[in-house]
């Protein structure tokens, strides 16, 4: 089983601040890191698919850029609002064998404060 | 609407007594997964289906099975619930892994709660 991390497990801050957290993956056999957003009684909905290293993209307010070479990705959130409020999962999918599956972190649940 | 969607929602059951959860994806999507949600464990993959008929294990297949009959259609089967398989599951769906550096963002269904007594 792949070890995807991700930090920290929760976070809390004041609306209008930006944020940021980690996801820390395998460095090797890289083939795609994935973002989803989590809130509370729905389902994961995707943010970013990346592939490439130095990728960065963009949705708005948040924005992910991706190391393969050092095995992470940060997701950053400016200026946040209380609709950010949601967990945030990676996932990361390696090449060749197993390259099937997706292997999820357990998540930064964040709650922004009005 | 494009969606994935499972049945039922809400489950009570009782220990060995054989169920299953339906998931339909209207997607044209080849490949289909089953993950189950624990607290602190986060999303864990039970089995997967990169098509008709092609069916693998994931991380945590022990107590479950699948079939992949049709390509809109993947239910899980639970043969004999036991309570540790108390979980909320999900089903999701996308288009398969395309090589050259393209990978596709899955899509959930709205997850079901299943309570095993």
């Amino acid at each position: 089983i792949l070890n995807v991390e991700q930090s920290p497990q929760s976070l809390h801050v004041q609306e209008g601040d930006s944020t940021n957290f980690t996801c820390s993956f395998p460095s090797s056999n890289f083939y795609a890191l994935h973002w989803y957003r989590w809130e509370t009684a729905k389902s994961p909905e995707a943010l970013f698919v990346m592939t490439l290293n130095g990728d960065e993209k963009k949705k708005g307010r948040i924005s992910a850029t991706l190391n393969t070479k050092e095995g992470y990705s940060y997701l950053y959130i400016k200026g946040s609002q209380p609709e950010d409020s949601a967990t945030y999962l990676c996932a990361f999918r390696a090449s060749g064998a197993g390259s099937y599956q997706l292997t999820f972190g357990k998540g930064t649940k964040l709650s922004v404060i009005p | 609407e494009a969606q994935v969607t499972q049945n039922p929602r809400y489950l009570i059951t009782v220990t060995g007594k054989k169920l299953t959860v339906t998931c339909s994806q209207n997607m044209n999507h080849e490949y289909m997964s089953w993950y189950r949600q624990d607290p602190g464990l986060g999303l864990r993959q039970i089995y997967y289906s990169m098509n008709v008929e092609v069916t693998d294990k994931g991380d945590v297949p022990e107590g479950y099975k699948v079939s992949r009959k049709e390509k809109r259609n993947f239910p899980l089967i639970l043969e004999s619930p036991s309570p540790n398989q108390t979980s909320l599951y999900f089903c999701a769906s996308s288009f398969r892994v395309a090589g050259d550096y393209i990978d596709n963002e899955q899509f959930f269904g709205p997850g079901t709660r299943l309570t095993v007594l």
